[in-house]
């Protein structure tokens, strides 16, 4: 099943931004948005976003995300050490009748 | 707080069977569909199966259809799936995974080995 589109990779230096894409279709983000993940390594995902700009309350306000189209996009401000790791992107396809992944996105903080 | 915690994994030859189970405790069951998603070592996220709250409206990726039952007893704040002819492909960490419009809360994993 098709997944969603994300760079394989985004790095920037400490206190810069980083912003990664995730690419989808009219079944998809552009009707449903999307949801943001985050993943250390060796831990199960985190949610950062839901339905594309909302965001719970645990997640760092340096954190913000957006949709234009059937393209969603998370930005990270004032980058952390802690930040790197694994960015996904998901929503629900109403063609597919299920979920679809982005492909992850690792982030390197230089 | 919601908890999710998986159990169930182990090493399984291949065409073998297995049973998952994930225990919810922190929010109401019944409120919310449900889904099993998987990552496979060193590889991204896979939706694997959704359940509704109604124990009856279940959605499959295709890799799996025919071959795992997604099911839950809203009683017992469990959610299950039910594996066979398994294949090496199928390996991974299942992770479980509360649907609220988008998978919001995650369980720790439980790892599937398929090999002989």
């Amino acid at each position: 099943q098709a997944g969603l589109t994300q760079p394989p990779s985004v790095s920037n230096g400490l206190r810069q931004t980083a912003t990664i894409t995730c690419t989808g279709n009219s079944n998809n983000v552009g009707n449903q948005g999307a949801a943001w993940l985050q993943q250390h390594q060796g831990h199960p995902p985190k949610l950062l976003f839901y339905r594309s700009t909302n965001r719970p309350s645990w997640v760092s306000e340096r954190f913000s995300a957006s949709r234009s189209g059937d393209t969603a996009s998370l930005t990270i401000t004032g980058l952390q050490p802690e930040d790197e790791a694994d960015y996904y992107c998901s929503t629900w396809d109403n063609s597919l009748d299920g979920w679809v992944f982005g492909g992850g996105t690792k982030l390197t903080v230089l | 707080e919601v908890q999710l915690v998986e159990s169930g994994g182990a090493l399984v030859q291949p065409g073998g069977s297995l049973r998952l189970s994930c225990t919810a405790s922190g929010f109401t069951f019944t409120d919310c569909w449900m889904t099993w998603v998987r990552q496979a070592p060193g590889k991204g996220l896979e939706w694997v199966a959704t359940i509704k709250q109604d124990e009856i409206g279940t959605f499959y990726v295709d890799s799996v259809k025919g071959r795992f039952t997604i099911s839950r007893d809203n009683a017992k704040n469990s959610l299950y799936l039910q594996m066979n002819s398994l294949r090496a492909e199928d390996t991974a960490v299942y992770y479980c995974v509360r649907d609220w419009g988008a998978p919001d809360y995650w369980g720790q994993g439980t790892l599937v080995t398929v090999s002989s």
